[in-house]
């Protein structure tokens, strides 16, 4: 069972462009969770989907992040219009049930996004 | 704030000694969690304590939760080189699962 898969590892945009960020999750798990971390911090909240909807969007920017899970597919998490302070690490974590439900996170690898 | 606040934020220690790190938070919780991230890598889930338990242990690792003081910690016994990391509580409630600042521990030799 593969675990956590994000891709790219490493995103190089320049300001202005598009940032797509995917995430598979572990098979059999439907609940999707994005993070930001930036250099030495701790994760911060973004978004949390479970196929097909967005439950909770608190931690979402209002303007230029997206964020969708697709029945079919990997969970994709968009940028649009990067600017200089989007470049962070951004993780992917999912989890076979609710957070409420005792379970446990499984996060991939991360993608790094440099905005030049 | 719901996340909750790790102490202290770094801490070295000699091989072979005992870590402590401590969690406290403010809002009711469901589970409290440790994840453990080695150098900017993806989070490693240690152990999860729910909110009826008082402690738990898993190998060197052994957690306490104290809901009446709103407070966890985290004991690494005998520590080694490799458990050089940063050490994050995250508190489980509602839909969310929300991180602190972590604590970053390194192993001395």
């Amino acid at each position: 069972n593969a675990g956590v898969m994000q891709n790219p590892r490493h995103l190089v945009r320049r300001r202005g462009q598009e940032a797509r960020l995917r995430c598979s999750p572990m098979k059999g798990h439907s609940h999707v969770y994005w993070y930001r971390q930036l250099p030495e911090e701790g994760l911060k909240f973004m978004v949390y989907l479970q196929k097909e909807n967005i439950i909770d969007e608190s931690g979402m920017p209002k303007e230029r992040f997206s964020a969708e899970f697709p029945k079919e597919g990997p969970s994709i998490l968009r940028i649009q219009q990067v600017v200089r302070g989007d470049s962070a690490a951004y993780f992917c974590a999912s989890s076979p049930r609710r957070a409420d439900m005792n379970t446990e996170a499984f996060f991939g690898q991360g993608t790094r996004l440099t905005v030049v | 704030s719901q996340q909750g606040e790790e102490d202290p934020q770094a801490l070295s220690i000699q091989e072979g000694e005992n870590a402590t790190m401590n969690c406290s938070y403010k809002t009711s919780i469901n589970n409290l969690q440790w994840y453990r991230q080695n150098s900017g890598r993806g989070l490693v889930h240690l152990i999860l304590i729910r909110s009826n338990e008082r402690e738990k242990h898993s190998g060197r690792l052994r957690v306490t939760l104290d809901t009446s003081k709103k407070s966890s910690s985290l004991l690494i016994t005998a520590s080694r080189a490799a458990d050089t990391a940063s050490y994050f509580c995250a508190l489980s409630r509602d839909d969310k699962i929300i991180f602190g600042k972590g604590t970053r521990l390194h192993i001395l030799p």
